[in-house]
């Protein structure tokens, strides 16, 4: 099955910097690539997602990037604010073969004003 | 639109008592996932339900656990006999029919077992 790795565990970072959280995926046949915020106590929330398909995708302060060849992808948040603090997940899933979703362990991420 | 739904938030059971979790997916969705996710751990998939079918359950326990979607009402996660391994939080997450990629998560279950 499926094994998605996700590094750092945790991050902080100044106000205004940027952050930057990797995750691996060990199944080729994976197409589908989301990424969900979780505050505490509260539901993952969907913040950007990518296809196969596709190397990038930006929206606004946050993008992501996926390297088929290598089996990685990985999020960037640029200008971050304090309210981006939370925990990330990301996760891979084959869209072909019922679209579950194997997440990795999470980056509780800081950021300090 | 109502989002997903999960009752109760909050539920609490002694040891070998059971636990009944319901999911009300978004209108319209025919997808449901169940996620299990241990304290300061990921999200765990554990069953993908159609309308009155089981498609996948390869992460659910073989024992104690089961999941339904009937044709009418909620989908139900049942532990039977719970213990306290199985004190965690327990989200449903649904998808459309026409673009099943994307999945919206419901708030959640809280289970502690005493």
């Amino acid at each position: 099955g499926e094994n998605v790795e996700q590094h750092p565990s945790t991050l902080s970072v100044q106000e205004g910097d940027s952050a930057v959280i990797k995750c691996t995926y060990s199944d080729s046949a994976s197409n589908y690539f989301p990424w969900y915020k979780q505050e505490l106590g509260k539901r993952p929330q969907l913040i950007i997602d990518i296809r196969s398909n596709v190397g990038e995708k930006k929206d606004q302060r946050i993008a992501v990037t996926l390297n088929k060849t290598a089996k990685h992808f990985s999020l960037h948040i640029t200008e971050t604010q304090p309210e981006d603090s939370a925990v990330y997940f990301c996760a891979a899933s084959n869209r072909d073969t019922g679209n579950q979703f194997y997440f990795g362990t999470g980056t509780s991420l800081t950021v300090i004003p | 639109n109502a989002g997903v739904m999960q009752n109760p938030r909050h539920l609490v059971r002694r040891r070998g008592q059971e636990a009944r979790l319901r999911c009300s997916p978004m209108k319209g969705h025919s997808h449901v996932y169940w996620y299990r996710q241990l304290p300061e751990e990921g999200l765990k998939f554990m069953v993908y339900l159609q309308k009155e079918n089981i498609i996948d359950e390869s992460g659910m326990p073989k024992e104690r656990f089961s999941a339904e979607f009937p044709k009418e009402g909620p989908s139900i996660l049942r532990i039977q006999q719970v213990v306290r391994g199985d004190s965690a939080a327990y989200f449903c997450a649904s998808s459309p029919r026409t673009s099943v990629e994307t999945q919206y998560f419901g708030p959640g279950t809280r289970l502690l077992v005493l």
